[in-house]
């Protein structure tokens, strides 16, 4: 099956509140890296968590990384309606250069 | 500095004819990949070159599609004899290095075909 499924595949919450979003893989990586994609529009790169690294942070963004459960996890505090887009993770296996594979996403809608 | 420079945005093509789409790396980048993505779906990976080399296309097609990267010029795509199926955004990501640091996406090309 894929690697890289997101959790859940939908998240519908208010503004102000936050919104967390869950993925997991198979095989062994170098990096992970989430993925933020606007209906009909390009891929904008969130952040890149290295597999020696548990943590990162980006102004509200939070992932945390898991290699032991093989899982990595995206908060995004304070949502905004702004932040309505497709989430996705997308994993690079260790000896896969950069070539990633993606999860099916995770679709959030952030209301006023 | 530009970022990944995709072209066309959109492409109509009926049955049959060739679709041709090309990309422009960030200034620097020498390592291009291409993606595909099917409405409502992740992005799958087809294929990632190296100036003038073909690295890995375990995910392209064996038949109709093609990819290069020339040492001058962009990388094109190409798609022959296309299908409804190939109907999908087709997108571009670009990196400086080889491996385990970010990739930068393009807007994509749309391609229908009708």
């Amino acid at each position: 099956s894929q690697q890289g499924e997101e959790d859940p595949q939908a998240l519908s919450i208010q503004e102000g509140e936050n919104a967390t979003m869950n993925c997991s893989y198979k095989t062994s990586i170098n990096n992970l890296q989430w993925y933020r994609q606007n209906s009909g529009r390009g891929l904008v790169h969130l952040i890149l968590i290295r597999s020696n690294e548990r943590e990162k942070h980006s102004g509200r963004l939070r992932v945390t990384l898991d290699t032991s459960k093989k899982s990595s996890s995206l908060l995004i505090t304070a949502s905004r309606a702004a932040d309505t887009a497709s989430y996705f993770c997308a994993t690079a296996f260790t000896g896969g250069g950069n070539k990633l594979t993606f999860g099916t996403g995770t679709q959030l809608k952030v209301e006023l | 500095n530009a970022g990944v420079m995709q072209n066309p945005r959109h492409l109509v093509r009926r049955r049959g004819q060739e679709a041709r789409l090309r990309c422009s790396p960030m200034k620097g980048h020498s390592h291009v990949y291409w993606y595909r993505q099917l409405p409502e779906e992740g992005l799958k990976f087809m294929v990632y070159l190296q100036k003038e080399n073909i690295i890995d296309e375990s995910g392209m097609p064996k038949e109709r599609f093609s990819a290069e990267f020339p040492k001058e010029g962009p990388s094109i795509l190409r798609i022959q004899q296309v299908v409804r199926g190939d109907s999908a955004a087709y997108f571009c990501a670009s990196s400086p290095e080889a491996g385990n640091t970010e990739a930068f996406f393009g807007q994509g090309t749309r391609l229908t075909v009708v």
